[in-house]
């Protein structure tokens, strides 16, 4: 079945720069990607999402690049702000299966 | 105001007793979803439901049940035969179910359960 993780727990940076959050996943079908931002104690928030049929897709701030050949993805977060602190988790579609399978999740926190 | 709508915030359930956790969605929407979180964990699928009467078991369903009785709701059920119920629970909902659709799921704000 499809698994999705994500290759660190925690990733601290400084107000300003650049985040890269990754995700590895393990089904070589799955079709579609979502990346969701979750605050302390709310519902997961939509960020942005991809097709497996593109390499890369940019939103406000931030772009998500997907590696199909060694099943990689990462969400990165331009001009990190203390806003953007809170729980990024990405998560997997396996074609016709419309279920998505989701990650443990990255903790980002923002240093001022 | 469109979106999904999760209540109570907070739920306390005591032992032997049956809970029912509320989701409403007025998105129009033809999917929903109900998910477990365990702190530090991801999203674990409960139950999930394509259409109106209609619904499946996702990968922890033990101990749950939902209905399906209007588009618009999907109540969960956590029943007493579940012996470790406290999480945070989640409820989603998605436009369809088909595989050329987009499957964004949109989240309530969830509703935590704890046991007394």
């Amino acid at each position: 079945g499809e698994s999705v993780g994500l290759h660190l727990p925690t990733l601290s940076v400084q107000e300003g720069d650049n985040s890269i959050i990754n995700c590895a996943y393990s089904n070589s079908a799955s079709d579609y990607f979502i990346w969701y931002k979750q605050e302390s104690g709310k519902g997961p928030q939509f960020i942005i999402d991809i097709r497996s049929n593109m390499d890369k897709r940019q939103g406000q701030r931030v772009t998500v690049l997907l590696n199909k050949t060694v099943k990689h993805l990462s969400l990165q977060i331009a001009a990190t702000q203390p806003g953007d602190s809170a729980v990024y988790f990405c998560a997997g579609r396996r074609g016709s299966n419309y279920k998505l399978t989701f990650g443990k999740g990255t903790l980002l926190t923002v240093n001022p | 105001d469109g979106g999904i709508t999760q209540s109570p915030k907070y739920l306390f359930r005591k032992e032997g007793q049956n809970v029912t956790l509320s989701c409403e969605q007025n998105l129009n929407h033809d999917a929903m979803y109900w998910y477990r979180q365990d702190p530090g964990q991801g999203l674990r699928l409960i139950y999930y439901s394509q259409i109106v009467n209609d619904f499946q078991k996702g990968d922890i369903a033990e101990g749950y049940s939902v209905s399906r009785e209007k588009k618009e709701s999907f109540p969960l059920t956590v029943t007493s035969a579940q012996k470790n119920p406290t999480a945070f629970y989640l409820c989603a909902s998605s436009i369809g179910a088909s595989a050329i659709a987009k499957n964004i799921q949109y989240f309530g704000a969830g509703t935590r359960l704890s046991v007394l």
